[in-house]
């Protein structure tokens, strides 16, 4: 079975700071990996994601993820932290049977 | 514009009373999901649909049912609501198979049920 684990349930940042999320997977294939974003009221929209190739991917509104097969882990980053990115972000992995195993998910303070 | 409408978006009810919550997509995705939102669990997958017709059990199918009698529209039936599915339920939609490709969340809609 497939599973995510994200290790911080919560991050406070202050505004201009890096973040990093972590995300760690257990499955036994090559991953599908995700990363999700929530802003506070809203469904999720999708930040990244990494199927196969270099394992540095680029998505939106500034972030950007590493994938590390030897540590299993997929960990979300974004250089300089901006109030907007104030949210709740899931990392998720696939598939198998279809499914899509989300993490419990990190919530993101911005200071000013 | 590409969305997935759910209906209602908040719904408070009591014990037994047989609910539907409609959800909706306009991108003629195939592929349609249901989860729900329970505060340190994430997302759980409820049911799942490949296309009209086909539906299949995701991680916690108990107490819910679906159809998907057309290729828009996956409602999420709860017959005999309890209070232990008070929570934030979310639609979603994907071309092929959904844990491919991106999936396409809805608003959610807050259920509580008394």
């Amino acid at each position: 079975a497939q599973s995510v684990t994200q290790p911080d349930i919560h991050i406070t940042v202050s505004e201009g700071a890096s973040l990093e999320l972590r995300c760690n997977y257990s499955y036994g294939a090559t991953p599908y990996l995700f990363w999700y974003v929530q802003s506070p009221g809203q469904g999720l929209q999708l930040l990244l994601k990494y199927f196969s190739g270099d394992t540095l991917v680029q998505g939106i509104k500034g972030f950007e993820a590493e994938f590390k097969r030897s540590q299993s882990s997929f960990n979300l980053r974004k250089p300089s932290v901006h109030w907007s990115d104030a949210a709740e972000y899931f990392c998720a992995v696939g598939p198998h049977d279809y499914k899509l195993s989300f993490g419990a998910g990190t919530t993101v303070t911005v200071r000013a | 514009e590409a969305q997935v409408t759910q209906n209602p978006r908040y719904l408070i009810t009591v014990t037994g009373k047989k609910l539907t919550v409609t959800c909706s997509q306009n991108m003629n995705h195939e592929y349609m999901s249901w989860y729900r939102q329970d505060p340190g669990l994430g997302l759980r997958q409820i049911y799942y649909s490949m296309n009209v017709e086909v539906t299949d059990k995701g991680d916690v199918p108990e107490g819910y049912k679906v159809s998907r009698k057309e290729k828009r529209n996956f409602p999420l039936i709860l017959e005999s609501p309890s209070p232990n599915q008070t929570s934030l339920y979310f639609c979603a939609s994907s071309h092929d198979e959904g844990s491919y490709n991106e999936q396409f969340f809805g608003p959610g809609t807050r259920l509580t049920v008394l």
